[in-house]
């Protein structure tokens, strides 16, 4: 079946610094994938998101490129502010006529000032 | 703008109690999800439902139960409260375009 796998965290990066969170899959077919953020004390909101291998996708100056060839949907940002503290999720939608989404355990980013 | 809203942001409520969590979506969604997420376990899926009526157990179903008797209201239902149900709970519905998620509702259970 599907599964996501995330880089644990925390990640505690200081202000303007690049973030990185990994985040690889396994899914039959090529599915899209999703990255969803969660502020203290919200529920999750899509980030950004791709639709098919080599795209990327961008949101709020974060970017994460679509790899088909390495499984991989990294979140990349090349300069991070403190009110990018958040829990990240790397997910797949539903696929293969299942109706259940899978979502990685979530990253936990910090930045300090 | 379409949302998800879940009626309550935090409840507090006693061990025992019958504790009723709300979500109501206004995007004519198919499928509703109730999750729970706890430190150290992401979101773990508890039931979801793809049409009215309809229900599927997700991983931890146990001391859970839901309700969909109308499409834009998907209800979780705790029949007996107990501490080890103390979490953050988020509902969630799909579309092909993705996933909109309310607010969520921390419930502790004393």
């Amino acid at each position: 079946g599907n599964s996501v796998t995330q880089m644990e965290g925390p990640v505690t990066l200081s202000e303007e610094a690049f973030l990185t969170i990994n985040c690889t899959y396994t899914a039959t077919g090529y599915p899209s994938l999703f990255w969803y953020v969660q502020y203290p004390g919200e529920g999750l909101q899509l980030l950004l998101k791709a639709t098919k291998a080599d795209d990327k996708g961008s949101n709020k100056g974060f970017e994460a490129t679509y790899r088909k060839e390495t499984t991989s949907f990294h979140l990349e940002k090349g300069s991070v502010q403190v009110s990018d503290s958040a829990v990240y999720f790397c997910a797949l939608p539903t696929t293969g006529g299942s109706y259940i989404p899978t979502f990685g355990r979530g990253t936990s980013l910090i930045v300090h000032p | 703008d379409v949302k998800v809203t879940q009626s309550s942001r935090y409840l507090v409520k006693r061990t025992g109690e019958k504790v009723f969590l709300e979500c109501v979506q206004d995007m004519d969604h198919e499928n509703m999800f109730w999750y729970r997420q706890d430190p150290g376990l992401g979101l773990r899926l508890i039931y979801f439902s793809y049409d009215v009526k309809m229900k599927e157990k997700g991983d931890i179903p146990e001391g859970y139960s839901v309700s969909r008797e109308k499409k834009e209201r998907f209800s979780l239902i705790l029949e007996s409260a107990s501490t080890n149900q103390t979490s953050m709970y988020l509902c969630a519905s799909s579309s092909a375009v993705g996933y909109t998620f309310g607010s969520g509702t921390r419930l502790t259970v004393v």
